[in-house]
């Protein structure tokens, strides 16, 4: 099964764009990579993920490296509320059931 | 309301006793999912199932036990409780299809053994 690697933490200030990095050198053909948030102590919330494509929403950019080895995600204009722990995860149709999170990357928005 | 619920919020028990938390989601999701977090620490997959019947080991699952006689409920059982399973429980589901299925996670439920 794919693995990511992330950093522990990372700071931005408010208003500059947040960019995290994952690591997934191990990415198999059909596995999609898949961004996720923890606020405090909630449920981790869905924010996007793209197989091999540039991905854009609402909520931040996923720019994915053309080997698939990597792959980061953009805040434009991180505020306070962005706040979080964000995990990267790889998931697949030969892995649907047992992706893993780890411990992700704390990125803490400062006035 | 639609979406996937977990109970109980918050539960204390004592060292041995058994006990169950349920999960319960409303979109037919196949895939369904129990996580572990530690204090400080990410989450860690105890067990899934890819549909009705069909359950799988995560990463942790000794000292648990989970059943999925219906597609929409997915409980997991500790049968006899330790204090190292001091932890918030979160549930998840997911579509069949990976390309578009994103975890939908549930607000987790505090568990303190005592």
């Amino acid at each position: 099964d794919a693995k990511t690697t992330q950093p522990p933490s990372m700071d931005c200030a408010e208003g500059r764009a947040a960019n995290l990095p994952c690591n997934h050198s191990t990415i198999s053909g059909n596995e999609y990579v898949y961004w996720y948030r923890q606020i405090h102590s909630q449920g981790p919330q869905y924010i996007i993920h793209g197989l091999k494509n540039n991905e854009t929403n609402e909520m931040a950019s996923l720019i994915i490296t053309e080997d698939r080895k990597s792959s980061t995600l953009i805040l434009p204009h991180a505020t306070l509320r962005d706040t979080a722990v964000y995990y990267c995860i790889v998931r697949g149709y030969t892995n649907a059931g047992k992706s893993t999170f780890g411990d992700g990357t704390t990125l803490t928005v400062k006035p | 309301d639609a979406g996937i619920t977990q109970s109980p919020r918050y539960k204390i028990t004592e060292t041995g006793r058994q006990v169950t938390l349920m999960c319960h989601q409303t979109w037919s999701h196949s895939y369904m999912f129990w996580y572990r977090q530690d204090l400080g620490h990410g989450l860690r997959l105890i067990y899934y199932s890819a549909a009705a019947d069909i359950t799988d080991k995560g990463e942790v699952p000794d000292g648990y036990v989970v059943s999925r006689s219906k597609t929409e409920n997915f409980p997991l059982t500790l049968e006899s409780a330790t204090r190292s399973q001091t932890s918030v429980y979160f549930c998840a589901s997911s579509e069949l299809n990976t390309g578009k299925g994103s975890y939908t996670f549930g607000s987790g439920t505090r568990l303190t053994v005592v």
